[in-house]
């Protein structure tokens, strides 16, 4: 397709499993990042790759959460021991270049940890 | 990152009205500014980006900034049913990083 995908779009999960998050970016984007998107908010930078290299991580939550793009492609978001707290959009966005601020979304993964 | 902060909806207009969106930011040294429309349940989409002082039209949107006074606002002229979404304003934080406000949600009647 030519946009941003993700999945699962939905992910309901128990608390303290592991969840595994997809993204698979429009073909040839440099960058990709992923933003957490609590209900009545906007997003919030968890973590910056350029290419296969994750420049940034600062906003990741805590050491449950684990972001990686190997081949500089898809990437995943791990969060392990899911807690209440992790619930929220998970929402992957590319751009073509570097240093490009015009980020393309995916849908989004709801994930509620019940 | 960097606060940025968009006037508390909803806002409601009629259909055919003039919506007007308006957002601040704390960083001076920001110097790309986004408006996203985000549909209920759906990602964000880019709507406009302005880059430099003064009025930036597409269409029916004019995105309007001012750097000395940290502002920047979305009017959305003609508003139809299809326009009512939540509206997010994001700023450049670093060299790709954006930081994003709350939204603001408008609601056009019909």
């Amino acid at each position: 397709g030519a946009g941003v995908s993700q999945s699962p779009r939905y992910k309901v999960a128990k608390r303290g499993q592991d969840v595994a998050l997809r993204c698979d970016p429009i073909s040839g984007h440099v960058s990709l990042f992923w933003y957490q998107q609590a209900l009545g908010q906007g997003p919030e930078f968890l973590t910056y790759f350029q290419n296969e290299a994750q420049l940034d991580k600062s906003g990741l939550p805590s050491d449950r959460f684990f972001a990686e793009r190997p081949e500089g492609s898809v990437s995943t978001l791990k969060i392990q021991r899911t807690q209440q707290e992790d619930s929220a959009v998970y929402l992957c966005a590319t751009s073509i270049l570097p240093g490009s601020y015009e980020q393309y979304f995916g849908p989004g993964t709801r994930l509620t940890v019940t | 990152q960097k606060e940025v902060e968009q006037n508390s909806g909803p806002l409601s207009v009629p259909e055919g009205a003039i919506a007007s969106l308006n957002c601040t930011y704390s960083d001076r040294g920001s110097q790309s500014f986004f408006w996203y429309r985000q549909y209920s349940g759906k990602s964000p989409e880019l709507i406009m980006s302005i880059y430099s002082n003064g009025d930036k039209e597409d269409g029916r949107f004019t995105a309007q900034l001012n750097k000395a006074s940290q502002y920047v606002s979305l009017l959305i002229r003609d508003s139809q049913p299809s326009d009512s979404a939540t509206y997010l304003c994001a700023v450049n934080d670093n060299d790709y990083k954006l930081s994003f406000g709350a939204g603001t949600t408008v609601t056009v009647r019909a």
